[in-house]
Parts: C-alpha cells; structure tokens; sequence
C-alpha cells in the first residue's frame, strides 16, 4: 500500500513564526499536493509538484512557499503564521495525472492551531 | 472556473434506509470524476473514479453514477460503519488537472 506521512499530527506555532509542514511518500510518485481543509469550505489546493522542483499554484497560495528537493518528499512553507492560517492540511500523491483510476492517496493530516 | 457542489451537507439515516448523495460539477472538459470517504480525524480515502456519463461503479454497498452534470452517491441499505463524510472532486481536461473537492455531505447511519 502507497503511504503518505505527514510529520506531525498536531502543532501550536506562534503568530510571524516560520512553520515547516513535512510530507513523505513511499511510492515513488511523481504527483505531490498540499491541501488545506476547513468546515464548511472543502479541501482547498495550496500548491502541487508534478516533478522534482517544479511546483504550481493551486488556488490559496498567498503566504505559502513549498518545497521538492527530492521525489518523496514534499515541504509547505508558511512564511509567517498567522491566525487565519489555523487548518487542518492535508498532503497527498497522485501516480499519474491522466486517466487515474487510483485516486490520491492522503496523509492523515496535520492539525495546526497559529495562536 | 471549475466548482463542485454537494447535498446535502448532512444527512443521518437509519441502518437500511437507502438514500443518495449529490455532486454538481462545472468543469473545461471533464477528465475524471471522483468519490472519497473521510472519518473523523484522517485523511480522505479514495472509492471511484468516473470517466463519462453514464458511467456507473460498485462497491458493497455503494454505488456511483455520472451524467454529464453530476454524481450520485447511491447507499444501499446502509450500516452504522458507513459513517464518514465523503467528497466528491473533478480533475478537468484542460488547464490545471489537480483535483478541485466539494466541500463533503455528512453521513451519519443510526443502528
């Protein structure tokens, strides 16, 4: 089974600290995703990579920066925590682009209260 | 813009009431349709994918359909152990193909 690990499950991070969330997966993957989920609107898209060092803007990515040095992992950078950046986010990885027939396959999540 | 809708957003029934979720979908030219489930405290898990109207898949006892407007999620005599949120989310054709979620109907089945 492809596994999808995020680093932690919950964090406390004080307002204008640079936070590091850490996804790794076992499958080598070429598709990586960072979501962020919160009630009443859905999984939102951050960023996605579709290779090593390349990365695409998905629909929230004001104050967030990524990072793929290497195909397994896949790094969300929150440059400057603030409140309205408390979320539940979500990682995840995807074989292929095209016709799927496998879906994404999620980490558990990563809880992130900026206080 | 690609949007998904979901109804209802809760929904509770009683164990072997069937019912049926409902995702409404605009999106350029519809690469594939999908269907995950989501409990409390974890990361979505996949169940379908669809490719084109009328198009349907199984699993126990779920069953998903697709015309070229929306989804049905179709639960048949459901149990306690089908609680769970489930999303739906379309990957488009064209331009960006990461999957773009509704935001989830709220399953709850009572014993």
């Amino acid at each position: 089974d492809v596994k999808v690990t995020q680093s932690s499950r919950y964090l406390v991070k004080r307002t204008g600290e640079k936070v590091f969330l850490e996804c790794v997966q076992d499958m080598d993957h070429e598709n990586m995703f960072w979501y962020r989920q919160d009630p009443g609107l859905g999984l939102r898209l951050i960023y996605f990579s579709y290779d090593v060092k390349m990365k695409e803007k998905g629909d929230i990515p004001e104050g967030y920066s990524v990072s793929r040095e290497k195909k397994e992992r896949f790094s969300l950078i929150l440059e400057s925590a603030s409140t309205n950046q408390t979320s539940m986010y979500l990682c995840a990885s995807s074989l292929t682009l095209d016709r799927d027939d496998y879906g994404y396959t999620f980490g558990s999540g990563t809880r992130l209260t900026v206080v | 813009e690609d949007q998904v809708t979901q109804s209802p957003e809760a929904l509770r029934l009683q164990e072997g009431e069937s019912s049926s979720l409902n995702c409404s979908y605009t999106v350029s030219g519809l690469r594939g349709l999908f269907w995950y489930r989501q409990d409390p405290g974890k990361g979505p898990e996949f169940l379908f994918t669809l490719y084109s109207a009328g198009e349907e898949k199984e699993k126990e006892r779920l069953k998903a359909t697709l015309t070229k407007k929306e989804s049905f999620l179709h639960i048949t005599a459901p149990k306690p152990e089908d609680s769970a949120t489930y999303l739906c989310a379309v990957q488009a054709g064209t331009g960006r193909r990461a999957l773009t979620f509704g935001s989830g109907t709220r399953l709850q089945v009572q014993p």
